[in-house]
């Protein structure tokens, strides 16, 4: 079984500033990795995935992550976060084959002006 | 064109009453997902159905049965609800067979149950 913990459940972070979002997670086979963003009262949005390759994925509205197998991780990192990133964002594991998603409890990032 | 969609957005119901919620994908999936967000947000698989045949069933209650009529639409029947059962519940749809298989999310129905 598959099981990711998001370390922080807050992060309030200054507008312009940089944002680093950390998940671990927990397998014994190999897994894809996501992250997903849900905004308030929306259904949640594929930020970026790791399937294989470069371990740094580049995902949509300037986040990146970085997948760390030696230390089962996948932090997600934006350089200068805007107002608009403030929401709720969720880690991901899947295993291969016909598996469930299994999701962090996410954290919620709340930029400041 | 949206590609996940779930009617009702919000549900208020007693307790005791069976209600249903429908998603429909037009994404031309081949999987669909019914997934619960609780209070603290937390969100957890309940089923999964693969052209119309179910392949994960978590440990739900079996006052929740999901029906699939074609492969474009994945309904959800819960009886006899209870307040435990207040949530969010998001229905979504992949490829199932795809590497990528990224799962597209509909906008949520927020349940309350009172």
């Amino acid at each position: 079984a598959q099981s990711v913990t998001q370390l922080d459940s807050q992060v309030p972070v200054f507008e312009e500033a940089p944002v680093e979002l950390r998940c671990n997670y927990s397998s014994s086979v190999s897994v894809y990795l996501f992250w997903y963003v849900q905004y308030p009262n929306q259904g949640l949005q594929l930020l970026l995935k790791y399937l294989s390759g470069s371990t740094l994925v580049k995902g949509i509205n300037g986040f990146e992550a970085e997948f760390n197998k030696s230390q089962t991780s996948f932090h997600l990192r934006k350089p200068s976060v805007h107002i608009s990133d403030t929401a709720e964002y969720f880690c991901a594991v899947r295993a291969l084959g016909n598996t469930p998603l299994v999701f962090g409890k996410g954290t919620r990032l709340s930029v400041i002006a | 064109d949206t590609a996940v969609s779930q009617t009702p957005k919000y549900l208020v119901t007693q307790m005791g009453n069976d209600k249903s919620i429908k998603c429909e994908q037009n994404l031309g999936h081949d999987t669909m997902y019914w997934y619960k967000q609780d209070s603290k947000k937390f969100l957890k698989i309940m089923f999964s159905y693969n052209n119309k045949e179910l392949i994960i069933n978590e440990t739900v209650p079996n006052r929740f049965s999901p029906k699939s009529p074609d492969k474009a639409h994945l309904n959800l029947h819960i009886n006899s609800l209870e307040l435990g059962d207040s949530a969010v519940y998001f229905c979504a749809s992949s490829f199932l067979a795809a590497r990528a298989d990224e799962q597209f999310f509909g906008p949520g129905t927020r349940l309350t149950v009172l």
